[in-house]
């Protein structure tokens, strides 16, 4: 089963406003995290990953925060946008097969 | 570039009738290949992973197996479908860090 979980399956903000997604992980032993966004009847897209030596990544509109003390993941996107409604997921992995274990992903709602 | 190509795209298939996915990718060498399966409102469960030709890994006891029989196909398939095998079949591939996602099949038993 899953070993990454997601506080909230949905979060509803207005265009414009900035969205704080997260995830709380279990393996502390993890090398990498990903977020992944999700549209409907479509396949997870890379979003953007950090490694476990950082605690912050940003990329455009999205900045990724890990805090290995409490395990914990989030995705903050900027100036949320209508597109970006869809599926979020956040998944660990560790080097060796290249495993991936995704948590069960978080509705993002955004409201005109 | 590499891309992924998972067929087909929707399939309907009555209990009891066999089932086979097909999984391409091209523009790589030597990928990891990945079959996921998500339920309705659900998260991504790994079913079975490849690290080359020939070598299955499974996650979990199911209804399905999969085979590698070149570098870069990756068959998912079954002898019987169940009513449970209803859902959203997802085939990934990965060289380094992180996976690039097919395009899905919705797979509806009847």
């Amino acid at each position: 089963g899953e070993n990454v979980g997601l506080h909230l399956p949905t979060l509803s903000v207005q265009e414009g406003d900035n969205s704080i997604i997260n995830c709380a992980y279990s393996n502390s032993a993890s090398d990498y995290f990903i977020w992944y966004k999700q549209e409907s009847g479509k396949g997870p897209q890379f979003i953007i990953d950090i490694r476990s030596n950082m605690d912050k990544r940003q990329g455009q509109r999205v900045t990724v925060l890990l805090n290995k003390t409490v395990k914990h993941l989030s995705l903050q996107i900027a100036a949320t946008q209508p597109g970006d409604s869809a599926v979020y997921f956040c998944a660990e992995g560790s080097g060796n097969t290249g495993k991936l274990i995704f948590g069960q992903g978080t509705t993002l709602q955004v409201k005109p | 570039s590499q891309t992924i190509h998972q067929w087909p795209a929707t399939l309907v298939q009555p209990v009891g009738s066999p089932l086979s996915l097909e999984c391409t990718v091209e523009g790589t060498s030597n990928p990891n290949l990945y079959w996921y399966r998500q339920a309705a409102g659900r998260g991504l469960q790994l079913l079975f992973y490849s690290v080359g030709i020939g070598q299955i890994s499974s996650e979990v006891p199911q209804n399905l197996s999969a085979s590698r029989p070149q570098d870069r196909q990756f068959i998912l398939s079954s002898k019987k479908l169940l009513l449970s095998d209803s859902g959203f079949y997802l085939c990934a591939w990965s060289r380094a860090l992180g996976y690039t996602f097919g395009s899905g099949t919705r797979l509806t038993v009847v």
